[in-house]
């Protein structure tokens, strides 16, 4: 079945590390979005990609890099620039007709 | 830009009743709307979406949406809820062509 695979599912970060968390696809969907989810606050957009080898930051991209060589992949890297990284990460991939198909997400936590 | 409004950030119903979540949104141009629902330690699902033609949509698991112009809303509803459908629910709007901006989502518990 066509989906889309986050690893991991909970990750731990020292202070002042990077960390990579990797978003894959096999919808052959061109549009991939990372976001970022804390309680009470929905979905905030870090960054998205409409195509490869192009990606435009969203409403939080401080902190936060991403690339997008191939199609299938879109990983994002939590910096130690973004102060307040815990949260939970979702990758999603959007059809032709604007339905977007969401990863099962990655928790983050600070140690 | 547009912009979504969830008007209840929890609503608790006993199981077998019907539910309604509310979801109304703003923009100038015309949009696409959808329900997504999520369960915990989970991503987002797909329930249903309006992209065109007729008013009532229906869903997965029973659900159905309404879309009304006038009042700009695009309420989600359930006649008969099951302890199963705890979960939280987000309303999404993406003016055509652009990105999809989610309200904040509401708590649906079921109570046995």
């Amino acid at each position: 079945d066509g989906g889309i695979t986050q690893s991991p599912k909970y990750l731990f970060r020292k202070e002042g590390q990077n960390v990579t968390l990797s978003c894959e696809q096999n919808l052959n969907h061109d549009a991939m979005y990372w976001y970022r989810q804390d309680p009470g606050q929905g979905l905030r957009l870090i960054y998205y990609s409409q195509i490869v080898n192009d990606f435009q930051k969203g409403d939080i991209a401080e902190g936060y890099s991403v690339s997008r060589e191939k199609k299938e992949s879109f990983p994002l890297t939590v910096t130690s620039a973004q102060k307040n990284p815990t949260a939970f990460y979702l990758c999603a991939s959007r059809s032709a007709d604007y339905g977007y198909t969401f990863g099962s997400g990655t928790r983050l936590t600070v140690v | 830009a547009q912009s979504v409004t969830q008007l209840d950030s929890q609503v608790p119903v006993f199981e077998e009743a019907p539910v309604e979540l509310r979801c109304n949104y703003s923009s100038s141009v015309s949009v696409y709307l959808f329900w997504y629902v999520q369960y915990p330690n989970q991503g987002l699902q797909l329930l249903l979406k309006y992209l065109s033609g007729s008013t009532l949509v229906k869903g997965i698991n029973g659900f159905e949406a309404e879309f009304n112009k006038s009042q700009t809303s695009f309420h989600l509803r359930k006649p008969s809820v099951h302890i199963s459908d705890t979960a939280e629910y987000f309303c999404a709007v993406s003016p055509r062509r652009q990105k999809v901006t989610f309200g904040i989502g509401t708590k649906l518990q079921v109570i046995p």
